[in-house]
């Protein structure tokens, strides 16, 4: 099975902030990479699929970057909207682990 | 639009079954996957298994194989998933999500409101 390790585990920051999570895959997944926001008591929103392709909807201040084992999730200028808990998912294999999750606080 | 609305919230008790439904509508219900995932109290995102809602093939995660099953009937565009010998560790909010392809990449793109199950004696 392949692990996927975030990094940080929580980060505080401000309004306005440019904002870098780290996700590592035990092995290569190529761009097999997606990365989703969840608030509270809410299901999971899908931000970003094929590690840097954008879903439709979601603000241009998010992008993502990375192949192989390394990708990181990038918030350009946080918004008071994008307080939240952010989890990446490989879908190179079955099954499809997430990490562990980064929850964004205010600082 | 799409949707997908789920079954409310149930109690059981250890030892007991539980279905939780998960009814699709806006779309071809038989083009696209479900997978079901569940998150634990304070706790992070867990792939519980797949099903094609085209031929009704599954694929469970090794952890769940022999007590869960999950199934579709595609007359009311509904999926279910059923597990059975609950344990209070099984005590979660389970949700349905639609797997969707993106050039090669599946993700997954419309979710469930999510069902809270409690397993307590």
């Amino acid at each position: 099975d392949i692990q996927m390790t975030q990094s940080p585990s929580s980060l505080s920051a401000s309004v306005g902030d440019r904002v870098t999570i780290t996700c590592r895959a035990s092995q290569s997944i190529s761009s097999y990479l997606n990365w989703y926001q969840q608030k509270p008591g809410k299901a999971p929103k899908l931000l970003i699929y094929a590690a840097s392709s954008l879903q439709s909807g979601v603000p241009s201040r998010f992008s993502g970057s990375g192949s192989g084992t390394d990708f990181t999730l990038t918030i350009s200028s946080l918004q008071p909207e994008d307080f939240a808990t952010y989890y990446c998912q490989q879908s190179y294999s079955t099954p499809p682990f997430f990490g562990q999750g980064t929850k964004l606080e205010i600082k | 639009q799409v949707q997908l609305v789920q079954s409310g919230a149930e109690v059981k008790k250890p030892g007991a079954s539980v279905k939780v439904s998960c009814k699709a509508s806006g779309y071809t219900f038989t083009s696209y996957g479900i997978s079901w995932v569940r998150q634990a109290p304070g706790q992070g995102l867990e792939w519980m298994g797949w099903i094609s809602a085209y031929n009704g093939n599954t694929n469970y995660a090794q952890k769940l194989q022999g007590r869960v099953t999950m199934t579709t009937d595609t007359s009311t565009s509904t999926a279910y998933m059923e597990l059975r010998s609950l344990r209070s560790d099984d005590t979660a909010v389970y949700y349905c999500a639609r797997d969707s392809t993106f050039g090669g990449v599946i993700g997954f793109d419309y979710w469930g409101q999510g069902t809270l199950v409690t397993v307590s004696s």
